[in-house]
Order: structure tokens, then C-alpha cells, then sequence
């Protein structure tokens, strides 16, 4: 069935960027998307990607897309404190629900 | 615009009780989704529901079971607890899920713990 890989834990400090990888098997996909939980909360949608892009940017944000190999990333640059939470990658799989990463527990220390 | 919310925030259960857990979407959404996410496991999807109907079902056994009203709310029944149920159920409301773009809105979920 469809997997959702991430790398489990970041660590940055503040002003760094960070990149959080993700890859995934299901390559009929329209769209792919990042959420991110901040301690003790519900999920938020961050950004999201067409699948036939390859870069979004988004402020401070970027999001890569590797087609080929099924590897998603995010960027943060200029990562701040209150970034620091929980990164889900998620992809579509099948009709309507989503399959989501492990999750990638970012800490960003001043 | 009221978010996704979802009642109670915290339940304490014991092995073998019942729990049901309800979810509100938002105004316009037809849609209800719920997810578990248990510690090391991640979030898995449990159920979703549309115009009143179960949609699609995850890999749970059938002690976990929901339903949605006419206004679309949704409640998540969770039968013969056993300790591995502890998790925090979260619920997501969407508008339409029809087209290929289908932003899933959370809500603050429902931390259970079975003892």
C-alpha cells in the first residue's frame, strides 16, 4: 500500500535553515502537502504542491518536487523558534483520505 | 468563521469501556474525516464520512465504528477499549470532495487514554 517516509527528528538553530525530507510511493497523486502541529494542537495545512511543478515558494517557505524519485522537501530559511513543532508530509491515497508521514519533530534553539 | 471542533478535549477510559467522540466540521463542509495518532505510529486515517454515508474505512478493526448526522457532524464510537487505543483522535472537516484539490481543515483532536 502507499508509504509516507520522513526522517524523524531536526534540529537547528535559530536563523538556519532547515530542510525537511520526505518521499513517498504513490505517484498518482495530484497534489502533495506539508502540515505542521505545534505542541498540544490539531494539524495545519502549511503549504501544498501540484505534482507537476517542480519548485513552490511560499514566503519562507520552498517546497521541491522530485517526480522521478518521489522525494518531496521543505524549506525554511531564516528558521525562527516558533517554527520549531511537528512537519507531516502527506500524500492522497486513493479516494479522498491521506497518508501521512511519521512526522519530522523540528527544534530550533536560539 | 468557527473552526473544526471536536469534544471532549480529554477522556480517561479503562480496558473493555466504550467511548464515542464527536467532531463538528465547518459551516459548509460536507465531509468528515478521522485520523489516529498514536505515539511512534504516526497519523493513520480511521474513517471518512460524506452526505451522511462511510466512505472509505482504514486498517481498524470494527470496534471502531462512527457515523455523520444531517448537519454533518460525525461521531467516532470506539468499542472494548484496549491500551494500544490510547491516541489522539483527530477529525478534519473539507468542502468538496469531488475535485482533485481537497484541503482537509483539523480540528484540535481528542487525547484518550485507556488504562
Amino acid at each position: 500500500g502507499e508509504d509516507v517516509e520522513q526522517s524523524l527528528f531536526l534540529s537547528v538553530r535559530e536563523g538556519d535553515s532547515s530542510v525537511i525530507n520526505c518521499t513517498y510511493t504513490d505517484s498518482s497523486s495530484t497534489y502533495l502537502y506539508w502540515y505542521k502541529q505545534e505542541p498540544g494542537a490539531g494539524l495545519q495545512l502549511l503549504t501544498y504542491i501540484f505534482s507537476n511543478m517542480d519548485m513552490k515558494q511560499d514566503q519562507r517557505l520552498t517546497v521541491l518536487l522530485n517526480k522521478k524519485d518521489k522525494h518531496l522537501s521543505l524549506r525554511i530559511a531564516d528558521t525562527q523558534t516558533g517554527d520549531s513543532a511537528i512537519y507531516f508530509c502527506a500524500d492522497p491515497s486513493g479516494y479522498s483520505t491521506l497518508t501521512f508521514g511519521k512526522g519530522t519533530m523540528l527544534l530550533v534553539s536560539p | 468563521e468557527a473552526g473544526v471542533t471536536q469534544s471532549p478535549t480529554h477522556l480517561i477510559k479503562t480496558r473493555g469501556q466504550q467511548v464515542t467522540l464527536r467532531c463538528s466540521p465547518i459551516s459548509g463542509h460536507t465531509s468528515v474525516y478521522w485520523y489516529q495518532q498514536a505515539l511512534g505510529l504516526g497519523l493513520q486515517f480511521l474513517l471518512w464520512y460524506d452526505e451522511g454515508e462511510e466512505r472509505n474505512r482504514g486498517n481498524f478493526p470494527p470496534r471502531f465504528s462512527g457515523r455523520q448526522f444531517p448537519n454533518y457532524s460525525s461521531e467516532l464510537n470506539v468499542n472494548a477499549l484496549e491500551l494500544e487505543d490510547s491516541a489522539l483522535y483527530l477529525c478534519a472537516s473539507s468542502k468538496d470532495d469531488r475535485g482533485s484539490y481537497n484541503e482537509q481543515f483539523f480540528g484540535p483532536g481528542t487525547r484518550l487514554t485507556v488504562l
